[in-house]
């Protein structure tokens, strides 16, 4: 196991909610990125935080936030979810920038919007 | 054109068999290559990164052209746990910048 934890591991919410998702990255990494993985596609980059601030972002609306705290665990929150927004999401929690280039995932939060 | 593409799939092949899956990418200035499995339903998960002078890691080698922009995985004597979707994976610098996948290729290893 790769020691990163999220949660929950499944949720339904309905067009027009908003959610929260929640990621606790592998012990002694500092930067946790999320993903957004449509069936049947390649995960997509949505944004990455490093030492609590936001340090890049992939092709994602506002609607699409997120936080990191202080023991680097993190939340993703999407606002007026929509039917598209069905999808598979995934954390990945790395070492210090410059150590490695091994990103370690969790085991994804599965969001169903009806 | 995207990113990152791999041959559609799926791959259904018998036990034992060896399977090769390729991948290009578009971006030149990209500096890091990986091939993820992802199993059904579960999250990605490392199978091995790839090296300019290519790597083998027991029945698996990859190999990585960067001149054709081209990564390529083989799999030898193929084995029914071997069945998953793999994913050719690109980075353009080292250290923590994003992963950019492609779509997969789904590879079933049949009996």
């Amino acid at each position: 196991e790769t020691g990163v934890t999220q949660s929950p591991t499944h949720l339904i919410k309905t067009r027009g909610q908003q959610v929260t998702l929640r990621c606790s990255s592998q012990s002694g990494h500092n930067t946790v990125s999320w993903y957004q993985q449509a069936l049947g596609q390649g995960p997509q980059f949505i944004f990455q935080y490093y030492r609590e601030e936001e340090n890049g972002r992939g092709n994602f609306p506002p609607r699409f936030s997120g936080l990191q705290f202080p023991n680097y665990s993190s939340e993703l929150n999407v606002n007026a979810l929509e039917l598209d927004d069905s999808a598979l999401y995934l954390c990945a929690s790395s070492l210090p920038s410059g150590a490695t280039d091994t990103q370690y995932f969790g085991p994804g939060t599965r969001l169903t919007v009806l | 054109r995207k990113e990152v593409e791999q041959d559609p799939g799926p791959f259904n092949v018998p036990e034992g068999a060896t399977v090769a899956f390729n991948c290009t990418y578009s971006n030149s200035a990209s500096q890091s290559f990986f091939w993820y499995r992802q199993d059904c339903r579960k999250e990605p998960k490392l199978l091995m990164s790839v090296y300019s002078s290519g790597n083998e890691d027991g029945r698996f080698t990859a190999q990585l052209n960067r001149a054709s922009q081209y990564i390529s995985l083989l799999i030898r004597d193929s084995k029914l746990s071997d069945s998953a979707t793999y994913l050719c994976v690109v980075k353009l610098h080292s250290g923590n910048t994003p992963l950019v996948f492609g779509k997969g290729t789904r590879l079933s290893v049949i009996a």
